[in-house]
């Protein structure tokens, strides 16, 4: 049971246009959410978090959007660099339970 | 560089055999996480320590077993491998281990059962 989906494998944006990624819950109890970002042959890397009493949470270029009665949760960079090319991954959690992963979005970043 | 290393990055066996992934967390931090990521999927959680301690268990099989040393340390042991147990495993370390404190990943170890 994938309770954390983010149903795009892969996304292609143009550098300077803004990159947006979608991630969609279906535990009502998440009220952690976090995205993190991975280059080949290295960790996650933390990016950007946001609790549930929020719908909006920014740090520079990136920004985290939160619609609770829709269970969906976006990254928006802009605009978007070279460097941005990753893979990212959402996570939810709640109270003390474990970080529930998303499978990931390749986005590339085209010159 | 997020502080937490791994040892060592690529192993490759064989079947039926045993293996000990290393983790040595960031300086400071008492909270230790496993995390297994097979192809096109996920990171699956396995299994998480503090300080010493096993605080959380994931979908970790009963043929893996793991600890956290009192200099923090934490190895993952993987028993009877199967095919099916070739992957990239990660370790992630925390200060406190509360849900939302942000987990440091190491750059993994990847195994491959042949």
């Amino acid at each position: 049971d994938q309770q954390v989906k983010q149903n795009s494998p892969s996304l292609s944006v143009q550098e300077g246009r803004i990159s947006i990624l979608n991630c969609d819950y279906t535990n009502s109890m998440f009220d952690y959410f976090l995205w993190y970002k991975k280059y080949p042959a290295e960790g996650p890397t933390f990016l950007i978090s946001i609790s549930s009493i929020k719908d909006k949470n920014e740090d520079g270029r990136f920004t985290v959007f939160l619609n609770k009665s829709a269970k969906h949760l976006s990254l928006h960079i802009v605009p978007s660099q070279p460097g941005d090319s990753a893979v990212y991954f959402c996570a939810a959690s709640f109270g003390n339970e474990k970080l529930t992963f998303g499978t990931g979005t390749r986005l590339t970043i085209i010159p | 560089d997020s502080g937490v290393t791994q040892t060592p990055k690529h192993l490759i066996t064989a079947t039926g055999q045993r293996v000990t992934l290393r983790c040595s967390p960031r300086s400071g931090d008492l909270s230790v996480y496993w995390y297994q990521q097979s192809l096109d999927q996920g990171l699956q959680f396995l299994i998480q320590y503090y300080n010493g301690e096993e605080r959380a268990k994931g979908n970790i099989l009963e043929r893996f077993s793991a600890q956290q040393f009192p200099d923090l340390h934490s190895e993952l042991n993987l028993s009877s491998l199967e095919l099916g147990d070739s992957a990239l495993y990660f370790c992630a370390s925390s200060v406190d281990g509360s849900y939302t404190d942000t987990q440091y990943f190491g750059p993994g170890t990847r195994l491959t059962v042949l």
